[in-house]
């Protein structure tokens, strides 16, 4: 079974509104997870890493005000998308590690009309 | 982050024949994976090979690493019409701030297996 889960799958908001992806980390305890954004035909960029307890760290070029990442508890983070605009149309994968290992969420496909 | 590149950015081949994908990086690494991703989905797991390893083999994947010219190369043989889909290399290490759950990835290979 899925030993990350992301929800929704998929989502499709209107133009200005605000849309929030969530990432359960369902078998372990997880102090850091990391959101990736993908575009279409194109690969996977890091966005932040969400730090539990803490403010996430973001890369260069990511809106910290506009990607609001919470990491509120162990296995829960979160991704809110403000005011989100058609360019941010996109699928949003998150990670934890553990071990040896990294699991990747199923993705949020976000599109924004 | 910097990025890797994959070449080719598109491959298609028959079914039947090899299929050979490289990735190129650009930091030191402590390892290498390869995903795969199918068209609108998320990805799977490959195969992992660490900075000392030279050659790593999983069924009808073999992934080869040389540090010294900071490349990998996914070879698929016998290549099947459900192997089609998106192939990418990701690093951790250095380059990822240290820790080896931040992944780096290559821009992907899009593989077309033709039956």
């Amino acid at each position: 079974g899925a030993v990350v889960s992301q929800h929704p799958s998929r989502v499709i908001c209107k133009s200005g509104t605000s849309v929030k992806i969530e990432c359960r980390s369902l078998d372990f305890q997880a102090t850091t997870m990391f959101w990736y954004r993908q575009f279409p035909k194109q690969s996977l960029m890091l966005m932040a890493t969400s730090n539990e307890g803490s403010k996430a760290t973001y890369e260069q070029g990511v809106e910290k005000d506009k990607f609001l990442i919470n990491h509120a508890s162990l296995t829960l983070s979160t991704l809110t998308v403000t005011s989100a605009h058609p360019e941010d149309s996109s699928f949003y994968i998150c990670s934890v590690g553990s071990g040896n290992t990294i699991y990747f969420g199923e993705g949020s496909w976000l599109t924004v009309v | 982050s910097q990025q890797g590149e994959e070449d080719p950015q598109a491959l298609s081949i028959q079914e039947g024949e090899n299929a050979t994908m490289n990735c190129s990086y650009k930091t030191s690494i402590n390892n290498l994976q390869w995903y795969r991703q199918n068209s609108g989905r998320g990805l799977v797991h490959l195969i992992l090979i660490r900075s000392n390893e030279r050659e790593k083999h999983s069924g009808r994947l073999r992934v080869t690493l040389d540090t010294s010219k900071k490349s990998s190369s996914l070879l698929i043989t016998a290549s099947r019409a459900a192997d089609t889909a998106s192939y990418f290399c990701a690093t951790d290490g250095r380059g990822s701030g240290g820790s080896n759950y931040k992944l780096t990835f290559g821009k992907g290979t899009l593989l077309t297996v033709n039956p």
